[in-house]
């Protein structure tokens, strides 16, 4: 069955500061895989997304994210954090809803990131 | 600026009210989607439509009924709400309902309080 785990609930760091945020994933198949952002009071933004090719990937507001297959992961990254970063954070895999071809979404539980000044 | 508009944004109702959620796209998009949040908590998926067909119920109770009355538009229908259906309810859409590598898009949702 699909899976998302998002290990870390809560990350703080300083702004200016780097930032790693770990998706792993448990799919049989080639992973579509998503990272998508929630500020405050908001939908879900569209960070970025992998589904073949270059296993670096660069999407908006700076982030990029790498798929390992090997390690069942799909890490976040920034080289330097703005203050208005702080939002949640979701990892997500597409796949076919119960082995159909419907797609559907399976999330992780989300990352909460603060940012201090 | 989000390409899928939900309205209202905020809607306090008592439980034994009527009220509709309505969303709107105009991408093309062929399968929408809505989903319930609670605070702190991943969104969890309700109804999915494909070419304007109910396809996915994840056994949502009845009162919540969805309506997709043309391809652009998505409608939740409320009713007899209890006070634990106090969320923000997204909807979203994508291109299309058989290809999972392509991304949802979201509104902003709708945030029900139910007294």
């Amino acid at each position: 069955a699909q899976s998302v785990t998002q290990p870390d609930i809560h990350i703080t760091v300083s702004e200016g500061a780097s930032l790693e945020l770990r998706c792993n994933y448990s799919y049989g198949a080639t992973p579509y895989l998503f990272w998508y952002v929630q500020s405050p009071g908001q939908g879900l933004q569209l960070l970025l997304k992998y589904f073949s090719g270059d296993t670096l990937v660069q999407g908006i507001k700076g982030f990029e994210a790498e798929f390992k297959r090997s390690q069942s992961s799909f890490n976040l990254r920034k080289p330097s954090v703005h203050w208005s970063d702080a939002a949640e954070y979701f990892c997500a895999v597409g796949a076919g809803d119960r082995g159909s071809t419907l797609g559907r979404l399976y999330f992780g539980r989300g990352t909460q990131l603060t940012v201090w000044p | 600026d989000t390409e899928v508009t939900q309205t209202p944004k905020h809607l306090v109702m008592g439980m034994t009210n009527k009220k509709s959620l309505k969303c709107e796209q105009h991408m093309g998009h062929r399968a929408m989607y809505w989903y319930k949040q609670k605070a702190k908590k991943p969104p969890e998926l309700m109804f999915v439509y494909s070419y304007e067909k109910l396809s996915i119920n994840e056994s949502v109770p009845s009162r919540f009924s969805p309506e997709c009355p043309n391809s652009s538009l998505l409608n939740l229908h409320l009713h007899a709400l209890q006070p634990e259906d106090s969320a923000l309810y997204l909807c979203a859409s994508s291109q299309d309902p058989g290809r999972v590598r392509q991304p949802q898009h979201f509104g902003d949702g709708t945030r029900l309080s139910i007294l």
